[in-house]
């Protein structure tokens, strides 16, 4: 099975803080994303990568950076946490193989819930 | 672009009653559509994707949708609930670069 961890469940940061979220995927993907998950807003795409040093801004990128010097790892950043930030963050991989994007099954970690204060 | 929209961010059943869940979507090309369920402090798993190989698609658990381009629908049903089955269930297209749109999400209650 598939599987994806995040580094932690819950975290609470304070205002201006740099803050890193850490995901690591033990399927040898190709691709991973980050989410954040609101109530009543279904997921939002924050970031993608579709390989090692890659990224994508996704739907809503400001106030988000991401590393993935790793195949198995992709790091989400708040360069400087502020309240609106404060949500459930939601990492994904999946594999491509070819031809085959559109169909490609997102498998999840757990999510991170993150209070910034 | 493509999007997709849940009719109803609530449902609730009686254990042994029909689940209907609505996701309507839109696409200028052939869609790709996929029910992934969140059960309560969980990340987000597949319970079925159409792939353009059969219109009615069964899944895990008991689950089945059908496609149906007349309609723009891919509505998510299950015979009989289950108090199992509450969670919260997302309608997401997938764009040809592997993106996934997701709806805002139906949670659904089953009573006793």
């Amino acid at each position: 099975d598939v599987k994806v961890t995040q580094s932690s469940r819950y975290l609470v940061k304070r205002t201006g803080e740099k803050v890193f979220l850490e995901c690591v995927q033990d399927m040898d993907h190709e691709n991973m994303f980050w989410y954040r998950q609101d109530p009543g807003l279904g997921l939002r795409l924050i970031y993608f990568s579709y390989d090692v040093k890659m990224k994508e801004k996704g739907d809503i990128p400001e106030g988000y950076s991401v590393s993935r010097e790793k195949k198995e790892r992709f790091s989400l950043i708040l360069e400087s946490a502020s309240t609106n930030q404060t949500s459930m963050y939601l990492c994904a991989s999946s594999h491509s193989g070819p031809g085959t994007l559109h169909l490609d099954t997102q498998y999840f970690g757990p999510g991170t819930r993150l209070t910034v204060l | 672009a493509q999007s997709v929209t849940q009719l109803g961010s609530h449902v609730s059943v009686s254990e042994g009653a029909l689940v209907l869940l609505r996701c309507n979507y839109s696409s200028s090309v052939p869609p790709y559509l996929f029910w992934y369920v969140q059960y309560p402090n969980q990340g987000l798993q597949l319970l079925l994707k159409y792939t353009s190989a059969a219109t009615l698609v069964k899944g895990i658990n008991g689950f089945e949708a059908e496609f149906k381009k007349s309609e723009t629908s891919f509505h998510l049903t299950k015979p009989s609930a289950h108090m199992s089955d509450a969670a919260e269930y997302f309608c997401a297209v997938n764009t040809n670069a592997g993106k996934s749109t997701f709806g805002d999400g139906t949670t659904l209650t089953v009573k006793p």
